[in-house]
C-alpha cells in the first residue's frame, strides 16, 4: 500500500520546536485530507484541501498551519506545539471532495514534549 | 454539527463468535463506508452502501444500510485473530456538499 505516503513516520519535538509534516499521494487524486487520532478523538478533521484550494478548517489552532502547493503534496507545518497535541496525524486523499473513498496514508506518530 | 453514533465502544469476542457494531445517524445519508483500522495502522476501506436497505458481502463480513437510510451494521460471523481492529462507519449527509464524517469506531479484541 504506497499510494499515499508520510514522513516522518515518527516525530519527537519539544514544545519550542518548528518541523513539518509531509504528504504525497501517487493516486491523482484531487482532494487531501489532515486528520488527528487520538485516544479521546479518533480521526478528526482538521483540514480539507481540494485542487489545491482549503476547502475546510475545523476550527484548529494556529500552531498548526497547513500548505498544498499541488494536488501530490500535503505539509502541515508546526510550532509552538502542546503537549495535548501528541497524536497519530493522518494524511489521507481521494479523488474528489465529497461522495469518495477516502485513501489514508500510514501517519505520523507525534509527541509533544 | 453532523454526528454518527457509533457501538458499541468496545467489544471482546472468543474466538469463533459472532460480532456486530452498529451505526445511528440523526439524519438521512447519501451513503455510508466502513473502513478497518488494525492496531498501529491506518484506516482502509471495506465497503460503500449507497442505496436503501442494501446488503453487502465480503466472506465473514456483511454490510447493511437501513431502509431509512439513517443507519448501517457490520456484522463478522465466526470472528478470527485477523479480525482485530478497529472498525469505523463514516458517512457522507444528505446535504451532500460536506466531507466525510467518521464515527468513533469500535475496537474489536478476539481472544483465541
Amino acid at each position: 500500500e504506497t499510494g499515499v505516503t508520510q514522513t516522518p513516520r515518527h516525530l519527537v519535538m519539544g514544545m519550542t520546536n518548528k518541523k513539518s509534516l509531509k504528504c504525497e499521494q501517487h493516486l491523482g487524486h484531487n482532494a487531501m485530507y489532515w486528520y488527528k487520532q487520538s485516544a479521546k478523538k479518533p480521526l478528526e478533521l482538521m483540514f480539507v484541501y481540494n485542487f489545491k484550494e482549503q476547502t475546510e478548517n475545523n476550527s484548529v489552532p494556529s500552531r498548526f498551519s497547513p500548505e498544498c502547493p499541488n494536488s501530490s503534496h500535503l505539509f502541515l507545518h508546526l510550532h509552538t506545539l502542546q503537549p495535548e497535541d501528541s497524536a497519530l496525524y493522518l494524511c489521507a486523499s481521494s479523488p474528489d471532495r465529497v461522495q469518495e473513498t477516502q485513501y489514508f496514508g500510514p501517519g505520523t506518530r507525534l509527541l509533544v514534549l | 454539527g453532523q454526528q454518527v453514533m457509533q457501538i458499541p465502544q468496545y467489544q471482546h469476542v472468543q474466538e469463533g463468535e459472532d460480532f456486530t457494531t452498529y451505526c445511528n445517524s440523526s439524519t438521512t445519508l447519501s451513503n455510508i463506508q466502513w473502513y478497518k483500522q488494525r492496531p498501529g495502522g491506518h484506516p482502509v476501506f471495506l465497503i460503500q452502501l449507497v442505496k436503501s436497505g442494501e446488503v453487502k458481502k465480503q466472506k465473514r463480513l456483511t454490510f447493511q444500510f437501513g431502509e431509512a437510510k439513517k443507519n448501517s451494521s457490520l456484522h463478522i460471523t465466526a470472528t478470527q485473530t485477523t479480525d482485530v481492529g478497529t472498525y469505523f462507519c463514516a458517512e457522507y449527509p444528505n446535504s451532500g456538499n460536506t466531507p466525510l464524517v467518521f464515527g468513533k469506531g469500535t475496537r474489536l479484541s478476539v481472544i483465541a
